[in-house]
């Protein structure tokens, strides 16, 4: 069974862009979460969507955003990329349990 | 929102002995899960826990839900150098309930040749 996959690896912009990273759940799974881990701060609660939904967020500011597709897909969206967004960006997918399953995340760098 | 203390930060051992590590909150969680993370990857499940006094094994790794809900360990028998990482404790961000998950900030396990 394939596990989650996220792209780009890798992404590189400079401040004041757009970033946009995807995430593939597992077959099978409904819901889809989103988490940052910034040096020294740890894994940091962004989004949770399920059903095309967005079911809660985190303490992040409205420039981190996304969406679920029907196929359970997501794409997270940080508009007005600042420094302190670079990160690894991590998703993880649940089949409606509380056992999170995560991808091998996206390191973005902002310049 | 709900914190979760993690410790020891980092522990420096031989192989061949066992680790414990711990997690406790100020506040109730219905659900612990204990995950590794190697450089560079995204955390894999290791092991999850759904009731109180509940004790788990999963290979060498052995996990406990603490009676009072509030807090979980994790300890590793015999360990091998493939244990290397870092360990993180996690619990839902409302305490009970499939939501984002609030995480400790890690146990680095590092073995000495």
């Amino acid at each position: 069974e394939a596990g989650v996959t996220q792209s780009p690896t890798h992404l590189i912009k400079t401040r004041g862009q757009q970033a946009t990273l995807r995430c593939s759940p597992i077959s099978g799974h409904t819901s889809v979460y989103w988490y940052q881990q910034a040096l020294g701060l740890g894994l940091q609660f962004l989004l949770w969507y399920d059903e095309g939904e967005e079911r809660n967020r985190g303490n992040f500011p409205p420039r981190f955003s996304g969406r679920q597709f029907p196929n359970y897909s997501s794409e997270l969206n940080v508009n007005a990329l600042e420094l302190e967004d670079s990160a690894l960006y991590l998703c993880a997918s649940s089949p409606r349990g509380y056992e999170q399953y995560f991808g091998p995340g996206t390191r973005l760098t902002v310049t | 929102g709900q914190q979760l203390n993690q410790s020891p930060q980092s522990m420096f051992i031989q192989e061949g002995e066992d680790v414990s590590m711990n997690c406790t909150s100020s506040s109730i969680f219905n659900t612990w899960l204990w995950y590794k993370q190697d450089p560079g990857e995204g955390p894999v499940l290791l092991i999850a826990l759904y009731k109180a006094g509940e004790l788990t094994s999963n290979g060498r790794l052995t996990a406990q839900f603490g009676i009072t809900r509030k807090d979980s360990f994790l300890n590793i028998s015999a360990s091998i150098p493939s244990d290397v990482g870092i360990y993180f404790c996690a619990g839902p961000i409302s305490g009970g309930g499939a939501d984002g998950l609030t995480f400790g900030k890690g146990t680095h396990l590092i073995i000495q040749p």
